[in-house]
């Protein structure tokens, strides 16, 4: 069964403080390993895919990477808007559904 | 160039009654997918929809179903409410084929049930 699994649950940091949010997965056959950020009463936004071990992308203060067994979503410098739930999902071969983890609670702190 | 809608955006129902929560896709998407999201938790898949069919379906009872309509717009059906129902309901959607471009989700629904 694919399964996610998030760490840690919550993170508080200061402004500036950098610090990465861990995702370890299992999945038969990767089709694409997703992150989104999510706000409180509102719905994931999407932040990247990636595909294959290796891989890296970067938007802004965000970078993501992947291993065969593991994501890093490292965010560096961050700044109190970057406070949310930061939610990591796989996608297996042949399939639709996108499998999620809990999520990672990041609180930024001026 | 409008997102994912979802209504309504609140919802309360009693238990055992029925409910009906709709999604219109992003311009240019032609699949939609459920999911449901409890409080403090990762969304769970409950089924995709494509060409008006039922693509996938997560571990949910029969008690929900769902609908495509031709305008690729959707719904989620739930019958014989749980109070374990009680979640947000969120809408994704996607265009075939080129999900890698990520999937794009609505704020969702609020669902209590008491």
């Amino acid at each position: 069964e694919d399964q996610v699994t998030q760490s840690p649950e919550a993170l508080r940091l200061q402004e500036g403080e950098s610090s990465s949010l861990n995702c370890s997965y299992t999945v038969s056959g990767l089709r694409g390993l997703f992150w989104y950020r999510q706000d409180p009463g509102k719905g994931p936004e999407f932040l990247f895919t990636l595909y294959s071990a290796g891989e890296e992308k970067e938007k802004e203060r965000l970078k993501a990477t992947l291993t065969k067994k593991e994501s890093f979503l490292h965010i560096t410098a961050p700044k109190p808007e970057d406070s949310a739930t930061y939610l990591c999902a796989v996608q297996a071969a042949e399939a639709q559904k996108l499998v999620f983890g809990q999520g990672t609670r990041l609180t930024i702190n001026p | 160039d409008a997102g994912v809608t979802q209504s309504p955006t609140h919802l309360i129902k009693t238990r055992g009654q029925q409910v009906t929560l709709r999604c219109s896709p992003k311009s240019g998407h032609d699949t939609v997918s459920w999911y449901q999201q409890a409080l403090g938790q990762g969304p769970q898949f409950i089924f995709q929809y494509y060409e008006e069919e039922e693509r996938q379906r997560g571990n949910f009872p029969d008690r929900f179903s769902g609908h495509q309509f031709p305008n690729y717009s959707s719904e989620l059906n739930v019958n014989a409410l749980l109070l374990g129902d009680s979640a947000l309901y969120l809408c994704a959607s996607s265009l075939q084929g080129r999900e890698a471009y990520g999937y794009t989700f609505g704020s969702g629904t609020r669902l209590t049930v008491v």
